[in-house]
């Protein structure tokens, strides 16, 4: 089966730009995370969907990122404007509904993001 | 929250060798634990998982062992190979029947290296 596709691989924008990444989720998956990888780190959820709603926003910082599902399946995430500090890979993932039993998380390539 | 602590940072080993990874959680309340690989330029990727009700658990050359008591488990690869060279993270999550939560808490990650 196909995997998770993310778009672009890569992007480098200038601090207070705004830019916006894709995902595609495994076809079938009604779960749909984003995470932060910041180099040497490990990924850091940024937000949970379940379907089209959010489960999990917690560690979003709201004031600058944002994230919709709109038809539960495909995924975006924008920042605006974008810090120097966001440069990092962000990376998609998906899982089964938790009613599967079935919380593998299945994570695509990423977008590699440098702010300059 | 759900905190993971990882070591080493980094690990050589001589080809042929066994490398171990060690991991501590934080919250006992945790039932989840995965381990990914990632390889340069690529998203994480599931190798083994084990959950609360499991000591241990082996894959071929792979195997993780879980000490609920101590809250730590570990990942064992014997008879290391060049391919298994990457960056290795454990995560722990806690999972309940009709619960839309499954986020991940990463550790760090552990730098493996496969001396030819």
């Amino acid at each position: 089966e196909a995997g998770v596709a993310q778009s672009p691989r890569y992007k480098i924008i200038e601090k207070r730009q705004s830019v916006a990444f894709w995902c595609n989720p495994i076809s079938g998956h009604a779960t749909l995370y984003w995470y932060q990888q910041i180099l040497g780190q490990g990924p850091k959820l940024l937000i949970q969907f379940q379907n089209n709603g959010v489960v999990d926003d917690s560690q979003l910082p709201k004031d600058r990122f944002s994230a919709e599902r709109l038809k539960g399946v495909d995924s975006t995430l924008k920042i605006q404007p974008a810090k120097l500090e966001d440069s990092a890979v962000y990376l998609c993932a998906s899982s089964f509904a938790m009613t599967d039993g079935d919380e593998t998380q299945y994570f695509g390539p990423g977008t590699r993001l440098l702010v300059l | 929250g759900e905190n993971v602590e990882q070591h080493p940072s980094t690990l050589s080993v001589q080809e042929g060798d066994s490398a171990v990874i060690k991991c501590t959680y934080s919250d006992s309340a945790s039932n989840y634990f995965p381990w990914y690989k990632q390889e340069l330029g690529k998203g994480p990727q599931l190798i083994i998982d084990i959950r609360s009700n499991v000591g241990e658990k082996k894959d071929q050359r792979i195997a993780v062992t879980l000490n609920k008591t101590a809250k730590h488990f570990s990942l064992h690869i014997t008879e290391t190979q060049p391919e298994d060279s990457a960056v290795y993270f454990c995560a722990a999550s806690m999972s309940l029947p009709g619960l839309d939560d499954y986020k991940l808490s990463f550790g760090a990650g552990t730098t493996v290296t496969v001396r030819a």
